[in-house]
């Protein structure tokens, strides 16, 4: 069985500032990683994901993330968000054997303000 | 292209009574899975279909159950309802035959089922 750890519930950044939002894993096997984006009212739509090969994945809206195998973390970073950025972020795994079945993390809610 | 399309977008039922709620993938999509959002919960997996197949499950009584039809369309049932059953319900749909996630999975906008 896998978890993931988003150990920020919340976010507040400035616009044009960076930002990084955690997400840790737990898992005995071989994953993939995902970060999906959930605006107000809307089904979620997926980031970017990392399925095998280069570390560093890079997504729709400007946003990457990077895969540390030894720290079990997959952070997802932004350069300079916008206002249309303020969204709640999910961190997801699935292992490679059963992987159409998706853990979920609580969430980050990142709020961008002028 | 179409996206995920889930119906109904808001229902509201009474406890005891069962719902259907309905899910039509992308086209060419044969896989579907469920998901329930709640706020104390989060996002849990429900179960995922392929080919008409239940291929996963995920730890909800049975009470929750789900179907998939010839054409991709997915249904779930969730009978004798309770109070805590009000979440809101995604369906997602991937074209994915051996089920790996190299295309990652489409979500609909769910259905929000409130139990009064």
């Amino acid at each position: 069985a896998q978890s993931v750890t988003q150990l920020d519930s919340q976010v507040p950044v400035f616009e044009e500032a960076p930002v990084e939002l955690r997400c840790n894993y737990s898992s005995s096997v071989s994953v993939y990683l995902f970060w999906y984006v959930q605006y107000p009212n809307q089904g979620l739509q997926l980031l970017l994901k990392y399925l095998s090969g280069s570390t560093l994945v890079k997504g729709i809206n400007g946003f990457e993330a990077e895969f540390n195998k030894s720290q079990t973390s997959f952070p997802l970073r932004k350069s300079s968000v916008h206002i249309s950025d303020t969204a709640e972020y999910f961190c997801a795994v699935s292992d490679t054997g059963t992987a159409s079945k998706l853990t979920f993390g609580t969430g980050t809610r990142l709020q961008v303000t002028l | 292209k179409a996206g995920v399309t889930q119906t109904p977008r808001y229902l509201i039922k009474t406890r005891g009574q069962q719902v259907t709620l309905s899910c039509s993938p992308i086209s060419g999509h044969r896989s579907v899975s469920w998901y329930q959002q709640t706020p104390g919960q989060g996002l849990q997996f429900l179960f995922e279909y392929f080919s008409e197949t239940q291929r996963n499950k995920g730890n909800f009584p049975g009470r929750f159950s789900g179907r998939q039809f010839s054409n991709s369309r997915s249904e779930m049932n969730v009978s004798t309802l309770e109070l805590g059953d009000s979440a809101l319900y995604l369906c997602a749909s991937s074209p994915a035959s051996d089920g790996t996630l190299t295309f990652g999975y489409t979500f609909g906008s769910g259905t929000r089922l409130t139990v009064v």
